[in-house]
């Protein structure tokens, strides 16, 4: 069965410092890869994709992620954050069956 | 485009009593449509997938007499929690899917139950 594991649960960082979310995915054939953001009591909005091509993938808000395939990693980036990027993030998986698996969530906390 | 949206956003009710959310997808036709519920701090976990017209798909764990899911209309489904208990406290989010696989999603309701 396909897995997505977020290796950090919750992630403090100053604003205008970069930051990367880690996921990792299991997997053994290919895949339709997402990042969500939820901000507190919303629903999720989709930050990017990874469907095939390209491995580095852009998103909303400036944020970016990189499809490594023999890594079987998707970690999202962001280059300089802002306060109102603090939110939780999900990384997820589209898998065969027709649904979407999900990794644990990353807290993101910017501080100024 | 792909916009879904759920009524109430949140819900009070007492312990016992039966609640109804609604999830539309306001600008598509959603052939599928899928609900979700999630916990303080914790990830989203799928109770169950809906095919319009047909009864839907329960995720193992997931009581369907207690989650009652109608999927009448491309562009309406609704989950009615049975005898709402403190322990279904949650927040619930839907999401829907049309002609393609990709899931969009509504903004999820609250439900208390005291």
């Amino acid at each position: 069965a396909q897995s997505v594991t977020q290796l950090d649960s919750q992630v403090p960082v100053f604003e205008e410092a970069p930051v990367e979310l880690r996921c990792n995915y299991s997997s053994s054939v290919s895949v339709y890869l997402f990042w969500y953001v939820q901000y507190p009591n919303q629903g999720l909005q989709l930050l990017l994709k990874y469907l095939s091509g390209s491995t580095l993938v852009k998103g909303i808000n400036g944020f970016e992620a990189e499809f490594n395939k023999s890594q079987t990693s998707f970690h999202l980036r962001k280059p300089s954050v802002h306060i109102s990027d603090t939110a939780e993030y999900f990384c997820a998986v589209h898998n065969q069956g027709g649904k979407l698996i999900f990794g644990q969530g990353t807290e993101l906390s910017v501080k100024p | 485009g792909a916009v879904v949206s759920q009524h109430p956003s949140r819900v009070i009710c007492k312990s016992g009593t039966s609640v109804k959310i609604e999830c539309r997808s306001l600008d598509f036709q959603a052939t599928t449509m899928f609900w979700y519920r999630q916990f303080p701090k914790q990830s989203l976990m799928l109770m169950a997938t809906s095919n319009e017209g047909s009864k839907a798909t329960y995720e193992q764990g997931v009581e369907k007499d207690k989650f009652l899911i109608n999927h009448a209309s491309l562009t309406l489904s609704t989950l009615t929690v049975t005898s709402a208990h403190p322990e279904d406290s949650s927040f619930y989010i839907c999401s829907a899917s049309g002609t393609g696989w990709e899931q969009f999603f509504g903004p999820g309701t609250r439900l208390t139950v005291l």
